[in-house]
C-alpha cells in the first residue's frame, strides 16, 4: 500500500512562494500513475493544482497554471509543489496524492495546511 | 471543462436510513470517468466508488454508484455511524479533474 507524506512551511508570507513536498513510500513512484497536487481552502471544496508523470511530463490546471509548477525526485521518491506570488486566497490544506486512470486519487496524503499571512 | 453540480447540499438522515445522493455533469461524461469520494473532518478524501460504479478496495458494499452520461448517484444503504460526513464527485474523463462541491450526510 503506497502512502504519501506532505510537508513544507505551515505559513507564506504574501506575494511570497509556496513549496511543499511529498514524500512516497510503499510503491515505486516510477510506476503507470500521475502524482498529483489538490488544495481545498478551509471548510471549502477541492480544487484539482496539477500532477506530474516519473517521466517529468505535467498538466496544471489552467486557472493557477501562471503560478505553479510541479517537480519529481524519482531517485529519492519525492515530487514537489512551487507556487509563486500567493495570496491569503491560497490559503488552505494541500494534498499529495496517486491517481490512475482507472481509479482515480487511490491514496492521499494526510494534508499540509499552508496559511498565507504576514 | 465539465461542471459537477452535487444535491442536496446537506442531507439529513438517520443511522440505518437509505441514502442517496446526485451527482449532475454540464456534459456526458466520457466512459463513465466518474468517481466518488468520502472526507471526514480533519481527513483526507477516501476514494469509494470509481468508473461509476465500481467499489474501491475496503469499500463496504452498502455504498453503490450508478449512472451514466450527465446523471450519477451515490447510495448507502443501512446508513452506518461513521458514514456521515461530506461525499465528493469527481469526473476524470477531461484533463481538469474537476470535483463537485460535496454534499454533507449528516445525523438527524
Amino acid at each position: 500500500q503506497v502512502q504519501l507524506q506532505e510537508s513544507g512551511p505551515g505559513l507564506v508570507k504574501p506575494s511570497g512562494t509556496l513549496s511543499l513536498t511529498c514524500a512516497v513510500s510503499g510503491g515505486s513512484i516510477s510506476t503507470h500513475n500521475w502524482w498529483t497536487w489538490v488544495r481545498q481552502p478551509p471548510g471549502k471544496g477541492l480544487e484539482w493544482i496539477g500532477e506530474i508523470y516519473h517521466t517529468g511530463s505535467t498538466n496544471y490546471n489552467p486557472s493557477l497554471t501562471s503560478r505553479v509548477s510541479i517537480s519529481i525526485d524519482n531517485s529519492i521518491s519525492h515530487f514537489s509543489l512551487r507556487l509563486i506570488s500567493v495570496t491569503a486566497a491560497d490559503t488552505a490544506v494541500y494534498y499529495c496524492a496517486r491517481w490512475t486512470d482507472i481509479t482515480g486519487f487511490d491514496s492521499w496524503g494526510q494534508g499540509a495546511l499552508v496559511t498565507v499571512s504576514s | 471543462e465539465i461542471v459537477l453540480t452535487q444535491s442536496p447540499g446537506t442531507l439529513s438522515l438517520s443511522p440505518g436510513e437509505r441514502a442517496t445522493l446526485s451527482c449532475r455533469a454540464s456534459q456526458s461524461v466520457t466512459s463513465n470517468f466518474l468517481g466518488w469520494y468520502q472526507q471526514k473532518p480533519g481527513q483526507a478524501p477516501r476514494l469509494l466508488i470509481y468508473g461509476a460504479s465500481s467499489r474501491a478496495t475496503g469499500i463496504p458494499d452498502r455504498f453503490s454508484g450508478t449512472g451514466s452520461g450527465t446523471d450519477f448517484t451515490l447510495t448507502i444503504n443501512r446508513l452506518e455511524p461513521e458514514d456521515f460526513a461530506v461525499y465528493f464527485c469527481q469526473e476524470y474523463a477531461s484533463t481538469r479533474r474537476t470535483f463537485g462541491q460535496g454534499t454533507k450526510v449528516e445525523i438527524k
